[in-house]
């Protein structure tokens, strides 16, 4: 089946040592985000590819970074995670900027100790 | 700035009532309004509306979009445990791919 993938599902990194969440699709899709969420809080994007063409939100800190080495890879970097960077960090990819309906993966829970 | 305002923010029913949940919104160049179910993972899809006063429907779920009065309600008929969720509503406008408001977390007891 076409899907989103993400892994690890559940990844636990210690204070300051660097992270990185990969995101794969079979969907063969143009864009892919990347989503903060927080417990009890909406889904806050961080950033998103339309193809290889990047977009950060204004927003978002520098600590964090991405790569899309090709359609369907796409890397989360966190270089220095702070314990506030405990989230579920969410992949989503919809088929081109018009067409609007997101697809999300399950989800990377991470933990900083 | 985009703004999307669900209410209420959290909902407790018991199994076979009817619950009307809600999302206004100010957005500039509004596109379309999408309603997603989270409960313990990624939020699932379930709606997306463009026109107003056109129901979309599946099962006892549906929704309907007012673009005059900047709304969607989302309902749900004869509600059962497996509805438990957080719903998320979020509307793309075209300036940014998606604004999600906060949920409204729907528990059903039995």
């Amino acid at each position: 089946d076409a899907m989103v993938i993400q892994n690890p599902r559940y990844q636990v990194t210690q204070f300051g040592k660097p992270v990185t969440l990969s995101c794969s699709q079979t969907l063969n899709h143009n864009v892919m985000y990347w989503y903060q969420q927080k417990s009890s809080q909406a889904p806050k994007l961080l950033f998103h590819y339309y193809d290889k063409d990047f977009n950060n939100e204004a927003d978002t800190p520098d600590n964090f970074q991405s790569r899309r080495p090709n359609t369907s890879f796409c890397f989360l970097d966190i270089r220095s995670p702070g314990l506030g960077d405990a989230a579920m960090y969410l992949c989503a990819t919809s088929r081109d900027g018009a067409q609007e309906t997101q697809y999300f993966g399950p989800g990377t829970r991470l933990l900083v100790l | 700035e985009d703004k999307v305002v669900q209410s209420p923010l959290s909902l407790v029913v018991h199994e076979g009532d009817t619950v009307t949940l809600n999302c206004s919104y100010e957005v500039t160049n509004f596109r379309s309004l999408l309603w997603y179910k989270q409960e313990k993972k990624a939020p699932t899809f379930l709606f997306m509306l463009t026109s107003s006063g056109i129901e979309k429907k599946s099962g006892r779920l549906s929704s309907i979009l007012d673009k005059k009065e900047l709304f969607s309600i989302l309902n749900i008929t004869a509600t059962q445990t497996g509805d438990s969720a957080v719903y998320l509503c979020a509307v793309y406008s075209g300036n940014t791919p998606l604004v999600f408001g906060k949920g409204t977390r729907l528990s059903v007891i039995a």
